[in-house]
């Protein structure tokens, strides 16, 4: 069965610190990987996304993630956290002919000063 | 609109009423998903629309929950004799044409049975 595990439900972290979130994916086929952020009150917003080609891919926000096949996982990165960061993160598998994603339940990122 | 409009962004309804959330997608966009996040937990897919009709509505819980998209644009998400298990946010996204295109998200009913 196709699914998404975040191991981290909750990851607190320094500003200026460096932040892995962690993502490993179980799907069939050749996957296309997603990225979210949802903050307090906003809709998903996609950071990046992995379809095909190199596997580190840049994202917005300064974030970027590294697709490991060989490990079915798919990290996001940020080498120094702002506070602005502080949200929850979603990482999506697809790769169906509709497009809709399946998603992992989420690590939340707090900020400390 | 600039982006994927919801409405109502907050609903109370009473166990066993029927609800109506709209969704109006980003236009141009053929393809139109529903997804419901409860609390803790990521968004589940419930529901896809390329253009007018229901692709696929494997994700729909139940025969009380369906959706419909008449005209290819708004689409409205029905559910009938609510339960206070339906409570969740339900989220609507809408991309240019499915495959291999980013999918924009609405900001989301939260819908609550009590």
């Amino acid at each position: 069965a196709q699914s998404v595990t975040q191991p981290d439900i909750h990851i607190t972290v320094s500003e200026g610190a460096s932040l892995e979130l962690r993502c490993n994916y179980s799907y069939g086929a050749t996957p296309y990987l997603f990225w979210y952020v949802q903050s307090p009150g906003q809709g998903l917003q996609l950071l990046l996304k992995y379809f095909s080609g190199d596997t580190l891919v840049q994202g917005i926000k300064g974030f970027e993630a590294e697709f490991k096949r060989s490990q079915s996982s798919f990290n996001l990165r940020k080498p120094s956290v702002h506070w602005s960061d502080a949200a929850e993160y979603f990482c999506a598998v697809g790769g169906g002919s509709q497009g809709n994603l399946i998603f992992g339940k989420g690590t939340k990122l707090s900020v400390k000063p | 609109g600039a982006g994927v409009s919801q409405t109502p962004s907050n609903k109370v309804t009473e166990k066993g009423k029927y609800v109506e959330l709209r969704c109006d997608p980003i236009s141009g966009h053929t393809a139109l998903y529903w997804y419901r996040q409860s609390l803790g937990q990521g968004p589940e897919f419930l529901i896809y629309f390329q253009g007018t009709g229901a692709a696929d509505d494997s994700g729909l819980p139940n025969d009380r929950f369906f959706a419909v998209r008449p005209e290819g644009s708004v689409s409205t998400l029905k559910i009938q004799r609510t339960e206070r298990g339906d409570s969740a946010v339900y989220l609507c996204a809408s991309s240019l044409n499915g495959l291999n295109t980013e999918a924009f998200f609405g900001q989301g009913t939260r819908l609550t049975v009590v």
